[in-house]
Formats: structure tokens, C-alpha cells, sequence
């Protein structure tokens, strides 16, 4: 799997969108963007994944780069129940069940009132 | 849909004794279970893969006589950690992944159980 890199923390307002980016240069063509996080002592929590195109959901907003080198994992409103760490992880795609997913250190995110 | 759950929650043992974990997919069935450990301050680490009716694969460097991983139907993976020691205390997490097909194939995480040795 690709190697990701992303900043160790990152500081946010109440209410503001959250912008949380990821470099995944060594990505392959079948490899898909993968974000979960995991609130302090719980289990990580799925966000959102996505293999070229920008991906939407309840949660969050994926914007993947053209070159699919990079990634950006927008929370629109960010509320103090987002404080958690963001993983950013490259993996084989969902037809691929047998493959685990490689955690790095994550982004922690702190929103602040 | 798509939950994951783990039991016991957390559990302290004496050390030599043996500990066993339960991961069940409440909802959908799973082909395939995950056993990550997490220790204080730092990522999770995979431990082990396990395909239902098969043996499970271990990572480098995790042992399988120490940990016993039984995933014995689709719902279920147990994770057995025999002859605990203090070094054994951590978060241990499973995660399970849906039949290809069904409930979009994300791999789901249970809640973790936190296991500490005295």
C-alpha cells in the first residue's frame, strides 16, 4: 500500500470547515483514499473513501487531486464532537476484501469553541 | 447498519492467565476480520488477518501461539490471548469486512476492549 503523509495536528473553530490534507505521491491506479478517525478510546470511525473522483457524504467532503497524489478531507461545520484523529489511509478498493488497513500517526484535529 | 461489536469492553487479568475476546458483525455477515492493538499514544498496529473456516495470517512479529484467533462463522472472530503478561495490556480492536457486494465492502471497527494485566 502507498505510504501516506499528513500534518501530526491541526487547530479549528466551532463552526468552521476543517480542511484536513493528505500526500499520497507512491499511490497506484487501484488503490483508493480511505479516511477514518477514531475519538479518543473508541474504534475508528469511517468517514469517507474515493478513487479519482470527489466523493460527498453526511460527514465530510473528499477532494482528490487530479494526479490523485494528494487528498483533502473537508468537515463543512465543524462541531466540538469532531475532535479526534484523522487517518488518512491508501488501500486496495472495496472489491479487495482481504486486505487490512495500514494506519500512520493521523492528524489530530482539535476544534475549539 | 454496518456494526461492530466487541465484548468484554474492557477486562483486567492476573498474569499467566488467559483472556478471550469476542468480535461479532451484528448486521451483515463478514468474510474477513481484522485484530489491530493499540498502545498508549500511538497508531494501531495490525496483528492478524482471519478468513472465516481458515486459519489466520499473522503479522510479522506477532505470535500465534500467544495469540489465537478463531473465526469460526461469518459473524464471529474470537481473539484469545493466552498466558497474559503486563507487556499484553493495550486497546485491542477488531474490524470485519462485508461479503463483496453487500453494505458498500468499508471495513467496519468494533468499539475496542481494553485489556490490562497486573
Amino acid at each position: 500500500d502507498a505510504k501516506t503523509t499528513q500534518p501530526p495536528s491541526m487547530d479549528c473553530a466551532e463552526g468552521r470547515a476543517a480542511n484536513l490534507p493528505c500526500n499520497h505521491s507512491t499511490i497506484s491506479g487501484n488503490e483508493y483514499v480511505y479516511w477514518y478517525r477514531q475519538i479518543h478510546s473508541q474504534g475508528p470511525q469511517y468517514i469517507i473513501h474515493g478513487l479519482k473522483n470527489n466523493e460527498t457524504n453526511e460527514m465530510a467532503s473528499l477532494i482528490i487531486t487530479e494526479d490523485r497524489k494528494s487528498s483533502t478531507l473537508i468537515l463543512p461545520h465543524a462541531t466540538l464532537r469532531d475532535t479526534a484523529v484523522y487517518y488518512c489511509i491508501v488501500s486496495k478498493g472495496p472489491s479487495n476484501s482481504g486486505y487490512a488497513l495500514n494506519f500512520g500517526k493521523g492528524t489530530s484535529l482539535l476544534v475549539t469553541p | 447498519g454496518a456494526v461492530v461489536s466487541q465484548h468484554p469492553s474492557r477486562v483486567i487479568c492476573k498474569s499467566g492467565t488467559s483472556v478471550k475476546i469476542e468480535c461479532r458483525s451484528l448486521d451483515f455477515q463478514a468474510t474477513t476480520m481484522f485484530w489491530y492493538r493499540q498502545f498508549p499514544k500511538q497508531s494501531l498496529m495490525l496483528m492478524a488477518t482471519s478468513n472465516e473456516g481458515s486459519k489466520a495470517t499473522y503479522e510479522q512479529g506477532v505470535e500465534k501461539d500467544k495469540f489465537l484467533i478463531n473465526h469460526a462463522s461469518l459473524t464471529l472472530s474470537t481473539l484469545t490471548v493466552t498466558s497474559a503478561h503486563p507487556e499484553d495490556s493495550s486497546f485491542y480492536i477488531c474490524s470485519a469486512r462485508a461479503i463483496p457486494g453487500l453494505v458498500g465492502n468499508e471495513q467496519y471497527f468494533g468499539p475496542g476492549t481494553r485489556l490490562t494485566v497486573t
